[in-house]
Order: C-alpha cells, then structure tokens, then sequence
C-alpha cells in the first residue's frame, strides 16, 4: 500500500542555520507530494506542493524536489527562523487516498 | 473564498453523551476527510467521503463512531456514548478528488470529562 516515512523527532536548530527534513513514500503509482505545516493549536496548512518527478515545489523559502529515482520527497531552507517553530507532515495522494507521515517537530532557538 | 469551516473549536462532553463535529468544505470540494490527532502524535485517518457516499472508513473505530457528508449541508462525524479515550483534536480536510492536495480546517477540540 501507500506509505510515507519522515525523519524523526524532534528536531533543534539554532536561528539561520540550514533544514533538513527527510521524507520517503511508497506507492503504487505516481503520487502527488506535498509538506504541510501545523502551527500550535492551528490546523495544518499546505506549504508547497509537487506532482510529477523532477518538479521542484517551493515557499516561504522552503524547497522539495520530487525524486522518483529515490521516491524522495525531502524539506530544505536554507535559514531558519524563530516563527518557522512548526510540526511539519510530508504527505502523499494517489487516486482518492490522502496519507500522511507522522510529523517532524522542528524548535528553532534564538 | 471561506476556507474549511468546523464548528464548534472547542467542544466539551461527559462520559456517555454525543458529540457531534460538523465540517463545511470549501466552495466547490465535494471530498471530506476526516483526521484525528492525539496530544504529540501525528494524524489518524478515520474516514473519506464524497457527497451522499462513504468512500473509505477504515479508520473509523467499528462501534460509536459514523460520518455522513450529505447531499446538502455539512459533514458530521458522530461519536455516541464518548469515553474519555475520545479526547483528541478532529480535523475536517476537502478537496477535488483525485492526486490533489486537500484543505484542512482548525479542528475540533473534544474533552470529554
């Protein structure tokens, strides 16, 4: 069946350092991919998004390159800041099935 | 555009009376998912449905627990006779179908007491 698996938890980063959330999926077919983020107390927002292989999502200064070589999916910014202090679920859709990973808690310290 | 609506936030029950949660899509979804997240923990898939039909429930507990989204008005997910372990945050998600993302509202906060 579908599946993804993110890095676990949590994660500790000091303000402008470089982010890393690795992600990977299982899949029948050809998923669509996407990084949501949840805020505290907040449902979860959709960050980017990407929908075939090679294709390159990104915002807020957050990237993911859809990798079908390595059905990779991983989160990177290059400076973190304080308000990106989030739970962040990589998730994938195939067909009429919406699965998500089990979220990264990422802290950023000032 | 109103985003996805859920009422009530917060919602307050004792042991062995119902709740009932209730989610609007956005203008234009006819699919509803419904998720629940415990304290610290990821999202439980419970159910997926699309106007007037139940496409996935195998998340859904087999006993006390059901979804409609009918024809017209929102989506309910009704848990009877809650018990403490019912405590959690639901969400309501809507999208268009099929390989695309969908669109979470800010949940419903049940305590049951």
């Amino acid at each position: 069946g579908n599946s993804v698996t993110q890095m676990e938890g949590p994660v500790t980063l000091s303000e402008e350092a470089f982010l890393t959330i690795n992600c990977t999926y299982t899949a029948t077919g050809y998923p669509s991919l996407f990084w949501y983020v949840q805020y505290p107390g907040e449902g979860l927002q959709l960050l980017l998004k990407a929908t075939k292989a090679d294709d390159k999502g990104s915002n807020k200064g957050f990237e993911a390159t859809y990798r079908k070589e390595t059905t990779s999916f991983h989160l990177e910014k290059g400076s973190v800041q304080v308000s990106d202090s989030a739970v962040y679920f990589c998730a994938l859709s195939w067909g009429q099935k919406l699965v998500f990973g089990q979220g990264t808690r990422l802290t950023i310290n000032p | 555009n109103a985003g996805v609506m859920q009422n009530p936030r917060h919602l307050v029950r004792r042991r062995g009376q119902e709740a009932r949660l209730r989610c609007s899509p956005m203008k234009g979804h006819s699919h509803v998912y419904w998720y629940r997240q415990l304290p610290e923990e990821g999202l439980k898939f419970m159910v997926y449905l699309q106007k007037e039909n139940i496409i996935d429930e195998s998340g859904m507990p087999k006993e006390r627990f059901s979804a409609e989204f009918p024809k017209e008005g929102p989506s309910i997910l009704r848990i009877q006779q809650v018990v403490r372990g019912d405590s959690a945050a639901y969400f309501c998600a809507s999208g268009t179908g099929l390989n695309t993302e969908a669109f979470f509202g800010q949940g419903t906060r049940l305590t049951v007491v």
